[in-house]
Order: structure tokens, then sequence, then C-alpha cells
């Protein structure tokens, strides 16, 4: 069964320090991609980064960087330099293949508390 | 760039009303949109995949004459969420892509509350 798995339900991370938040993921497919995404209390999703299966590099996006362990099937979120306004729910989603298009299935999100 | 408007944000109305929840991508030709619902403190759940002038295809348990999806061109997709009860307010959510490999981006949701 395809899956993402976030076992950490909250985080707290002081101000500038780094942060990671976990991601399993299962899926038996050999192409597939993963995508971080943050939403604030005021509720819009934003996207903060991607990596696909074949990526042979970890992604980065700013302070943003994506921890890809294929064999272990993890995908990390790491936050460097936190900021109060990292505050917010973060999702790992993962791309899967349905009949004839593809979806994202969300994992079940980490509350992301920075505080000063 | 890749900015979907969703529209409206607030929606509080009686029972037994249709509602209807419009997502158009701004600055970019959407061939896929995607319908989510969202209960509080929860995860995001796929309701439906809706491709331009197509069918939409539901996910399981979701009752394709209660909530009708229209796909009528590369900007815009409606979620009608039709004679509404109580249970079926939440955070609606939808977003859009370009081809398959390419990120979703969001719409900022709708809040639906049916008294």
């Amino acid at each position: 069964a395809q899956k993402i798995t976030q076992t950490q339900p909250g985080m707290f991370v002081q101000e500038k320090e780094a942060v990671t938040l976990d991601c399993t993921y299962d899926t038996s497919d050999q192409s597939y991609g993963l995508f971080w995404y943050k939403q604030p209390s005021s509720g819009e999703m934003i996207f903060l980064i991607y990596q696909g299966s074949y990526d042979e590099q970890n992604a980065t996006e700013g302070r943003y960087s994506l921890n890809f362990q294929k064999a272990r099937k993890s995908a990390n979120l790491v936050i460097s330099a936190s900021q109060l306004g990292d505050s917010a729910m973060y999702f790992c989603a993962m791309r899967v293949l349905a009949y004839n298009t593809d979806k994202l299935i969300f994992g079940t999100g980490t509350r992301l508390q920075v505080f000063p | 760039g890749a900015v979907v408007s969703q529209h409206p944000s607030w929606v509080i109305c009686k029972s037994g009303t249709s509602v209807k929840i419009e997502c158009r991508s701004l600055d970019f030709q959407a061939t896929t949109m995607f319908w989510y619902r969202q209960f509080p403190k929860q995860s995001l759940m796929l309701m439906a995949t809706s491709n331009e002038g197509s069918k939409a295809t539901y996910e399981q348990g979701v009752e394709k004459d209660k909530f009708l999806i229209n796909h009528a061109s590369l900007t815009l997709s409606t979620l009608t969420v039709t004679s509404a009860h109580p249970e079926d307010s939440s955070f609606y959510i939808c977003s859009a892509r370009v081809r398959s490999n390419q990120p979703q981006h969001f719409g900022d949701g709708t809040r639906l509350s049916i008294l």
C-alpha cells in the first residue's frame, strides 16, 4: 500500500536553530515524487520543496533541504536558521499513480512551533 | 508565478442550500485541478481529480451527485456542494498543476459552514 507517515505530531525549535521534520513513505513504484508543503494558520498550502525518486542529489531551496534516503524510504525536511514565521503545519506528500493520472497523498502533518 | 485563486474564502449558509466554489489558475494553464477536503487538525483528503474537458475522477466514498465538479477551461474548475448539510461543513481547498511532474499549487481554501 502507498502511504506517507509523519510520526511527529508537534515539534518545538528555538529561533535560529535548525530542525528536522520526519517523513517516511511506502510505495512499490519505481518512479515517484516527494513534496513538502507548509500550511500556516490561515489555511493556504505553500509548496516548499520537491524530490524526485531518480534525483541523485538532495533537493535544496533556500533554508529548506530534503534529506532523501531512498533505501530507508525517508524524505526528511530540514529547516535551517528557523524563523518565527516558520511556525505552521508541515505536510509531506507523495505523488502516486492512479488510473490515467497521478495524485498526491498526504501525511498527517507536523505542527512546528518556533519560539524566541 | 503559479498563483491559484479560490473564491469565496468563507461561506455561511443554511442547510439545504447549494454552494459553488471557484478555483482559478491566474498565470498558468492547468490541465489538471484537484479538490481536497480538510477537517480541523487533520490532513488533506483528496475528493476528486478534474481534467479540463472531461468528467472528474472521484475518490472512493465521495458522492458524485453531492459534490459536482466542472472543469470547463484550462484556468477554471468549480465545486458545487449540492443541498449542503451541517456535516458538509469543512475546509475545501483546490490545487492546480501544469503537468504531472510539476508541483500542485494550492488556492487559499474555502471555509464552509452550514447552519
